[in-house]
């Protein structure tokens, strides 16, 4: 079935490095995808979007690749900050439902 | 502009209780969202309403009915709760009309079931 799924649950980022976050999905017809932050005890907040005849979109300090070839996502971002500690969470807008992975929790470390 | 409103914050129920949850959206959004999230998952659908007047399952409505009171409003009930029911509850609203397909979430009503 479809599916969104994250390749590493926890990542440990340097203050002022890049981070990455990575994500797969299955569903090759899908035409938007979605990286939100979770901070705790709070819902997801929106970061950044992609429609699927994009590649690559900017935001203040995020970036998100779209690889259709592998169907690859991948959230950076720059200059990392203690502020950007959070469970980041990719999705997958499919048909008025989200799908999404498990989520990846950013780990700054001072 | 508050976004999205959920009430209550923090429920208790007893198995077999029922309740509702409450949810409203001051966007003037077309398109309403219930989800539940478990401990270290991703979000999981339960219901959706894509306009006034039209609900639809998600991926997990077992246990669950949904009403789309007006625009606005979007409520969740639980008819005879369920220890598999403790999760986290969010509301979302989008509108896939504009530019931005982004959801904008509530901040989540915290259910325990015992």
């Amino acid at each position: 079935g479809e599916s969104v799924g994250l390749h590493l649950p926890t990542l440990s980022v340097q203050e002022g490095d890049n981070s990455i976050i990575n994500c797969a999905y299955s569903n090759s017809a899908s035409d938007y995808f979605i990286w939100y932050k979770q901070e705790s005890g709070k819902g997801p907040q929106f970061i950044i979007d992609i429609r699927s005849n994009m590649d690559k979109r900017q935001g203040q300090r995020v970036t998100v690749l779209l690889n259709k070839t592998v169907k690859h996502l991948s959230l950076q971002i720059a200059a990392t900050q203690p502020g950007d500690s959070a469970v980041y969470f990719c999705a997958e807008n499919s048909n008025y439902q989200l799908i999404w992975g498990a989520g990846t929790k950013l780990i700054i470390k001072p | 502009n508050a976004g999205v409103t959920q009430t209550p914050k923090f429920q208790v129920l007893k198995t077999g209780q029922s309740m509702t949850l409450q949810c409203a959206q001051d966007m003037n959004h077309n398109s309403m969202y219930w989800y539940r999230q478990d401990p270290g998952m991703g979000l999981r659908l339960i219901y959706y309403s894509a306009s006034e007047g039209t609900t639809d399952k998600g991926e997990v409505p077992n246990g669950y009915n949904v009403s789309r009171l007006n625009k606005r409003e979007f409520s969740l009930r639980l008819e005879s709760a369920a220890p598999s029911q403790t999760s986290v509850y969010f509301c979302a609203s989008s509108d896939r009309g504009r530019g931005t397909d982004g959801y904008t979430f509530g901040s989540g009503t915290r259910l325990t079931v015992v």
